[in-house]
């Protein structure tokens, strides 16, 4: 089955720098990856998915590039807010299980001021 | 839009008692999938059904079941509880039931 790493478990960044999360994914089929946000005690929330045709995503401060040759995919918050601190979970699923989600072991993220 | 209800928040439960968790999707929503999410293993993806079948399941026992209704509301039961069943449980809902899943609050599950 599909497996996906995470790195940096942990990550500290001062306020108004960016932070970027790597992922790997395992399975050459997976096509679909998107990044959730779970603050301390809430619901993980998506914040921006990409689908394996595009390369690139961007929303404001929040983009996400990925790399189909190499498997990989990262999460790029740039200027950095205090509010940004959370857990953040990249997964990978494939179409028609795209409900499978699989996810990484999470980063927690924490901006500093 | 009222978003994902998951209810109880939290249950208490003793080893070997049997529980039943319920989710409510966001109206319109037909696929629900559920999670389990433990400091130790994470994220991990229980079943999901879409349109009252289920169509996806993960990788645990048959303890684990769920089912769905004609609204889409959506049920999951575990039987005899053991302690390692202890976690959130996360269920998510999707209108195209191939990306956008938004998720609920989750019930918190202790067994003692």
């Amino acid at each position: 089955g599909e497996n996906v790493e995470q790195h940096p478990s942990t990550l500290s960044v001062q306020e108004g720098d960016s932070a970027v999360i790597k992922c790997t994914y395992s399975d050459s089929a997976s096509n679909y990856f998107p990044w959730y946000k779970q603050e301390l005690g809430k619901r993980p929330q998506l914040i921006i998915d990409i689908r394996s045709n595009v390369g690139e995503k961007k929303d404001q401060r929040i983009a996400v590039t990925l790399n189909k040759t190499a498997k990989h995919f990262s999460l790029h918050i740039t200027e950095t807010q205090p509010e940004d601190s959370a857990v953040y979970f990249c997964a990978a699923s494939k179409t028609g299980t795209a409900s499978k989600l699989t996810f990484g072991t999470g980063t927690r993220l924490q901006v500093t001021l | 839009k009222a978003g994902v209800t998951q209810t109880p928040r939290y249950l208490i439960k003793t080893r070997g008692q049997q529980v039943t968790l319920s989710c409510s999707p966001i109206s319109g929503h037909r696929s629900v999938s559920w999670y389990q999410q433990t400091p130790g293993q994470g994220l991990q993806f229980l079943f999901e059904y879409f349109s009252e079948t289920q169509r996806n399941k993960g990788n645990f026992p048959g303890r684990f079941s769920g089912r769905q209704f004609s609204n889409s509301r959506s049920e999951m039961n575990v039987s005899t509880l053991e302690l390692g069943d202890s976690a959130l449980y996360l269920c998510a809902s999707s209108e195209m039931a191939d990306y956008g899943y938004t998720f609920g609050s989750g019930t918190r599950l202790t067994v003692v």
